[in-house]
């Protein structure tokens, strides 16, 4: 099965700061079928974005997702208090569907 | 609008068979999409465990498959969960949600149910 790495494994950000959170996958993983989860404590994960780059209904516009193959991207181009969670990368390019472990993203 | 709810047994007996309930409203599961089980560990990792289909077709994780059912009752619309023989490694928070066809992408979530797995 597809191993899903995120780096970092947590970080945190100041209000208005560019952030950049990867996703690597140990084989190639269609672009079609790479998604991100936002999930905030107590919540269950939220569709964020789907197909590498596309943004799910209400996410904010400075949100971004990009990659190709084995590695996968998203951005937030300038940080919000609203922004802090975990987010998870998910594949279903290969079966079994696998997700990766999550970057915890924390406001600084 | 579309709502996904987990229900059943907080507590599970090592040996025993753990059964949980998605009640989804809004939306016919038997319309379109697949209809999923996911789990996330204490710690938080998520695993995909499997689905069942608008047609009744089932996918299961081949880590799971020999212990796995998904079936469901159209007139309730509602479908289940059924994980035979669980052990301690099976105490997570239980998720439902709908699975897109067109690029498998997992739209609606329920709220999740905790399962713990002890004697």
């Amino acid at each position: 099965q597809i191993v899903l790495t995120q780096s970092p494994a947590i970080m945190s950000a100041s209000p208005g700061e560019k952030v950049t959170l990867t996703c690597s996958a140990s084989s190639s993983v269609s672009s079609s079928y790479l998604y991100w989860y936002q999930q905030k404590p107590g919540s269950s994960p939220k569709l964020w974005i789907y197909s590498t780059s596309n943004l799910a209904s209400g996410v904010p516009a400075r949100f971004s997702g990009s990659g190709s193959g084995t590695s996968y991207s998203l951005t937030i181009s300038s940080m919000e208090a609203e922004d802090a969670a975990s987010y998870f990368c998910h594949q279903w390019s290969s079966y079994p569907p696998t997700f990766g472990a999550g970057t915890k993203l924390e406001l600084k | 609008d579309v709502q996904l709810q987990e229900s059943g047994p907080g507590l599970v007996k090592p040996s025993q068979s753990l059964s949980l309930t998605c009640t989804v409203t809004g939306y016919s599961i038997t319309s379109d999409y697949a209809w999923n089980w996911i789990r996330q560990f204490p710690g938080n990792k998520l695993e995909w465990m499997g689905y069942i289909s608008y047609s009744g077709s089932t996918s299961y994780n081949p880590s799971l498959k020999s212990r796995i059912s998904i079936t469901r009752d159209t007139s309730k619309n509602q479908f289940f969960l059924q994980l035979n023989s669980v052990t301690t490694e099976d105490t997570a928070t239980y998720y439902c949600a709908r699975g897109r066809y067109d690029d498998y992408a997992m739209d609606y979530w329920g709220q999740g149910t905790s399962v713990t797995v002890s004697s």
